[in-house]
């Protein structure tokens, strides 16, 4: 079954303090991982994908297979990424996402 | 990037009547969206993939009577509840990734908050 779990529905930390939003996943084959990001009164947008290994407002996260975990970090964290964050899978192509509950990450000045 | 649209953003209804939410892919075509459920400080629940031209595919536990997927065009998915009760009050969200794009992100709309009275 494919699952996300995202352990944590709240976190807060103080303005550049380092950050890691924990995400497990579990799917039998190659999954796609990902992040969204929800600003307040903004739609859900792509924040991170593990395929493009790219760092994105000063975040990444590093796909491990042997622990099926995608932790989202930043190492100095700003009061500006205070917002809601969706880890996400899929199974590729046109296949639906399939999200974690999602952390709430406040930074606090 | 970019966009999809949702409308309405927010619609109250009474009990019985029937609302119908568009999802629109304004400049990228979608052969397949995705509804999405969200209830309140919980995460997007997985509700039906509908495919232009097609039946939708509905998850398990979704009824299909109730809740009406047509996706009648490369660019425009509808979900119609129908005889809404209360209890389908929550934010309903569409998403669509472009079709003619490999490894593309998904796109989300707006959202549509729907309560029903």
């Amino acid at each position: 079954a494919q699952r996300v779990t995202q352990p944590e529905k709240l976190l807060s930390v103080f303005k550049g303090a380092p950050v890691e939003l924990k995400c497990n996943y579990s799917y039998s084959g190659s999954p796609e991982l990902f992040w969204y990001v929800q600003y307040s009164r903004q739609r859900l947008q792509l924040l991170l994908r593990h395929i493009s290994r790219e760092s994105i407002k000063g975040f990444t996260a590093d796909l491990n297979k042997g622990e099926t975990s995608f932790h989202l970090k930043k190492p100095f964290a700003q009061e500006e990424d205070s917002a809601m964050y969706y880890c996400a899978l899929s199974g590729g192509g046109n296949t639906p996402l399939v999200f974690g509950k999602g952390t709430r990450l406040s930074v606090i000045a | 990037g970019a966009v999809v649209s949702q409308h309405p953003s927010w619609v109250i209804c009474k009990s019985g009547t029937s609302v119908k939410i568009e999802c629109r892919s304004l400049d990228f075509q979608a052969t397949t969206m995705f509804w999405y459920r969200q209830f309140p400080k919980q995460s997007l629940m997985l509700m039906a993939t509908s495919n232009e031209g097609s039946k939708a595919t509905y998850e398990q536990g979704v009824e299909k009577d109730k809740f009406l997927i047509n996706h009648a065009s490369l660019t425009l998915s509808t979900l119609t509840v129908t005889s809404a009760h209360p209890e389908d009050s929550s934010f309903y969200i569409c998403s669509a990734r472009d079709s003619g794009a490999l490894n593309t992100e998904a796109f989300f709309g707006q959202g549509t908050r729907l309560t029903v009275v």
